[in-house]
């Protein structure tokens, strides 16, 4: 699989816009990137995945460059409740070891008044 | 639309028992995950399993632990003879393995094994 870099950290005020980077240059035509949330002491939530092009839901949008060897996750208007640490992961596709999915050191988020 | 559920979600065993925790997956979902997050660390994979098959298990400890996902019936992930070092969060996780490569992974809230 794919490598992912991200910060380590990062602070946001609520209601203000979070835009969470990635590095994935290593990435593979047919890889995924995935962008997961675990809030303290809670399992892993699901936000939102992408190919190539840019994808948005009710949670967040997910803006993938031309390249593809690095995504922005955007919380776009964020909450207390949107602390937590957060994911990306590049996702084998097809085989045996598509359900492995790794997970890095993740971005701590910091939302504040 | 119930979730991933997991049980128990805290369990406390002392050295030498035997743990077991349950997963039920997800509606419609029949393929099962089981992650393991120790104490400050990130999740790791440990094994991937579909109805009656184990399909990667090359995350699983090579002694004591054990995995299944009968016809009928919860996933059961077994740890044999525990020990300190097996206190973690055990996440399980599904999905429906429909649709190639975008199918997404769900997770439960996790079981909480503490050996005292």
């Amino acid at each position: 699989d794919a490598k992912t870099t991200q910060p380590t950290s990062m602070d946001c005020a609520e209601g203000r816009a979070a835009n969470l980077p990635c590095n994935h240059s290593t990435i593979s035509g047919n890889e995924y990137v995935y962008w997961y949330r675990q809030i303290h002491s809670q399992g892993p939530q699901y936000i939102i995945h992408g190919l190539k092009n840019n994808e948005t839901n009710e949670m967040a949008s997910l803006i993938i460059t031309e390249d593809r060897k690095s995504s922005t996750l955007i919380l776009p208007h964020a909450t207390l409740r949107d602390t937590a640490v957060y994911y990306c992961i590049v996702r084998v596709a097809g085989g045996t070891s598509y359900g492995k999915l790794t997970f890095g050191q993740g971005t701590i988020l910091t939302v504040h008044p | 639309n119930a979730g991933v559920m997991q049980n128990p979600r805290h369990l406390v065993r002392r050295r030498g028992q035997e743990a077991r925790l349950r997963c039920s997956p997800m509606k419609g979902h029949s393929h099962v995950y089981w992650y393991r997050q120790l104490p400050e660390e990130g999740l790791k994979f440990m094994v991937y399993l579909q109805k009656e098959n184990i399909i990667d298990e090359s995350g699983m400890p090579k002694e004591r632990f054990s995995a299944e996902f009968p016809k009928e019936g919860p996933s059961i992930l077994r740890i044999q003879q525990v020990v300190r070092g097996d206190s973690a969060a055990y996440f399980c996780a599904s999905s429906d393995g429909q649709g190639n490569f975008g199918n997404t992974i769900y997770f439960g809230e996790g079981s909480w094994l503490t050996v005292v």
